[in-house]
């Protein structure tokens, strides 16, 4: 099946800074990649669509000047956490759709990164 | 309101067979699926039901119902591996995927 790579896997950073995470689909082309968070215990929540070569759509209730969605091509976007606290500590997760399957079909998922703001 | 519905947590013997169900409350409908998902790691596409019926993929199936709005996902020979937690998704009418809270399997020798 086709491949979505999420880097880092892991990062631990202090309160304040920023913290950028790498979603890239590695076998097919995604006109939309998806971003999710998901606390433990929890089901994923959609943050934000993120749309190539447009401006990502972003869920009620989250902060689009802290959570900056960058989407240039169409097999890479990123989600930079800024000014990170320890309330954003969770556990990110992106997933793309192949644009040849349109709007249905499966959605890959990055392995996740799991962010720790001490 | 849209929103999936589907236990919180089950727990079933090795070898055994569970079903897992999800009812749902969508605004339009494009679709169903499940997803599989082990503690700390990012979920992994089971199933997608668009029709009515049964679909079988090795030892696990899905049901769908639309107009009832529900699905079922039934393991068989159920092994340790199985452990996780399994996510109903609707696609709605505008194909956004809404996210039920997940079913957490506990699958015991």
């Amino acid at each position: 099946g086709a491949v979505v790579s999420q880097h880092p896997s892991r990062v631990i950073c202090k309160s304040g800074t920023s913290v950028k995470i790498e979603c890239r689909s590695l076998d097919f082309q995604a006109t939309t990649m998806f971003w999710y968070r998901q606390f433990p215990k929890q089901s994923l929540m959609l943050m934000a669509t993120s749309n190539e070569g447009s401006k990502a759509t972003y869920e009620q209730g989250v902060e689009k000047d802290k959570f900056l969605i960058n989407h240039a091509s169409l097999t890479l976007s990123t989600l930079t956490v800024t000014s990170a606290h320890p309330e954003d500590s969770s556990f990110y997760i992106c997933s793309a759709r192949d644009r040849e399957q349109g709007d249905t079909g499966e959605l890959f998922f990055g392995e996740g990164s799991r962010l720790t703001v001490l | 309101g849209q929103n999936i519905d589907q236990p919180t947590e089950m727990t079933a013997t090795e070898g055994a067979i569970v079903q897992i169900n999800c009812t749902y409350q969508t605004s339009g409908f494009n679709g169903l699926f499940w997803y599989q998902q082990h503690a700390g790691e990012a979920p992994t596409f089971l199933s997608y039901n668009v029709l009515d019926g049964l679909e079988e993929k090795g030892r696990f199936s899905s049901f769908l119902s639309r107009s009832k709005g529900y699905s079922y996902l039934l393991l068989k020979e159920l092994q340790m591996k199985d452990s996780a937690s399994y996510l109903c998704a609707v696609q709605d009418g505008n194909y956004q995927l809404i996210w039920g809270a997940g079913t957490k399997l506990i699958i015991k020798p």
